[in-house]
């Protein structure tokens, strides 16, 4: 029974460069979170996915970063012209449904921009 | 805006001593509470988390909590601890009337050393 999958685990963009990152989530859910974690500054909510839609954008800068979750296929957050400022571990989550509290976390994806 | 404040940003024992993170949220209604695990280079995992109930919740790994409404508090125990209990810990809480995954708000995480 796969758990939440991440990939890739490191990513090495220089500025500039566009960063794809991947997320599947564990069978049987269809909601997915991204969180962006920093030292110093835990956890912050990015964006709350379902099948095909946004439903909660509210932690994601307006610009250069963008996030999917289509039909078929992982769940991806985009971040075009990367900055020395979005190095950070991204983690992926997914729960079977919206409200309990409990989710469920992948290895995350480590940006390191140069 | 309701807040989780992990008191210790490092807390250090010694193998088989008594593990206590202590964890506070700003809230006049109780919410949801939850401890997660971040063990090196992993995702969090859910180690146990309150709704509603009885106030003392067990979770894995020997961890318990325990609910005090008038203390608004949510402290991390576990009665002996092992080497391989070393990791960040993290409480999170939802707010009582918006019961959804996206409003989870976040401790700054306290890293526990199990020193041998």
């Amino acid at each position: 029974n796969a758990g939440v999958m991440q990939n890739p685990r490191h990513l090495v963009r220089r500025r500039g460069q566009e960063a794809r990152l991947r997320c599947s989530p564990m069978k049987g859910h269809s909601h997915v979170y991204w969180y962006r974690q920093l030292p110093e500054e835990g956890l912050k909510f990015m964006v709350y996915l379902q099948k095909e839609n946004i439903i909660d954008e509210s932690g994601m800068p307006k610009e250069r970063f963008s996030a999917e979750f289509p039909k078929e296929g992982p769940s991806i957050l985009r971040i075009q012209q990367v900055v020395r400022g979005d190095s950070a571990a991204y983690f992926c989550a997914s729960s079977p449904t919206g409200a309990t509290g409990e989710l469920f976390f992948g290895e995350g994806s480590r940006l390191t921009v140069l | 805006a309701q807040s989780v404040t992990q008191l210790g940003s490092h807390v250090s024992v010694s193998e088989g001593a008594l593990v206590l993170l202590r964890c506070n949220y700003s809230s006049s209604v109780p919410p949801y509470l939850f401890w997660y695990v971040q063990y090196p280079n992993q995702g969090l995992q859910l180690l146990l988390k309150y709704t509603t109930g009885a106030t003392l919740v067990k979770g894995i790994n020997g961890f318990e909590a325990e609910f005090k409404k008038s203390e608004t508090s949510f402290h991390l125990t576990k009665p002996s601890a092992h080497m391989s209990d070393a990791a960040e810990y993290f409480c999170a809480v939802i707010p009582p009337r918006d019961g959804n995954n996206r409003k989870l708000i976040w401790g700054l995480g306290t890293s526990l050393a199990v020193n041998p």
